[in-house]
């Protein structure tokens, strides 16, 4: 079935620091391709998403680039602050199923 | 902005008990969800449905059931209530763009969370 893996947290980083998260999938057909932020207390939000291969979704600073050759969506951004400190969660829809998420990734940014 | 609203953030029950978590939407969403969370295992779709009275088996419905009698409000209910499903639950919402039983490719929208304690 559909799958997605991501890198396993916690990641730990300096305020300022370049933020790389892995996320790989295995799908059937065309995937669409998510991350889902949860800051501490709350529900998920969307942070991008990306539909076709070769897009790039971002937003608030963070990139990710829908690779179907390496079937890759690592999640991307240049500069972090301490208020990206959160669990991101990568997710993909393909065919005529639900989102299937990766297990998550904790950040923690550090002043 | 799409509102999804769980109706208790926190909620504390003892073992055997009947547990009802609701959830609205205001955003005439067709498709409705309900996930819960626990650490080191990410997200886990318990049950889901895609219209008013459909329901459908997620990867673990053991143990709960669900009820969807109008379209804006889908309840998870625990039947007897047991230590291991303390957790966190998630519910969410997405439109099916007007296709039926269809997930397309839009997001889902996400309440707060409940945090269920089973003693």
């Amino acid at each position: 079935g559909d799958s997605v893996t991501q890198m396993e947290g916690p990641v730990t980083l300096s305020e300022e620091a370049f933020l790389t998260i892995n996320c790989t999938y295995t799908a059937t057909g065309y995937p669409s391709l998510f991350w889902y932020v949860q800051y501490p207390g709350e529900g998920l939000q969307l942070l991008l998403k990306a539909t076709k291969a070769d897009d790039k979704g971002s937003n608030k600073g963070f990139e990710a680039t829908y690779r179907k050759e390496t079937t890759s969506f690592h999640l991307e951004k240049g500069s972090v602050q301490v208020s990206d400190s959160a669990v991101y969660f990568c997710a993909l829809i393909s065919g005529n199923t639900p989102l299937v998420f990766g297990k998550g990734t904790r950040l923690s940014v550090i002043a | 902005d799409v509102k999804v609203t769980q109706s208790s953030r926190y909620l504390v029950k003892r073992t055997g008990e009947k547990v009802f978590l609701e959830c609205v939407q205001d955003m005439d969403h067709e498709n409705m969800f309900w996930y819960r969370q626990d650490p080191g295992l990410g997200l886990r779709l318990i049950y889901f449905s895609y219209d008013v009275k459909m329901k459908e088996k997620g990867d673990i419905p053991e143990g709960y059931s669900v009820s969807r009698e109008k379209k804006e409000r889908f309840s998870l209910i625990l039947e007897s209530a047991s230590t291991n499903q303390t957790s966190m639950y998630l519910c969410a919402s997405s439109s099916s763009l007007g296709r039926a039983r269809s997930y397309s490719n839009q997001p889902q929208h996400f309440g707060d969370g409940t945090r269920l304690s089973i003693l």
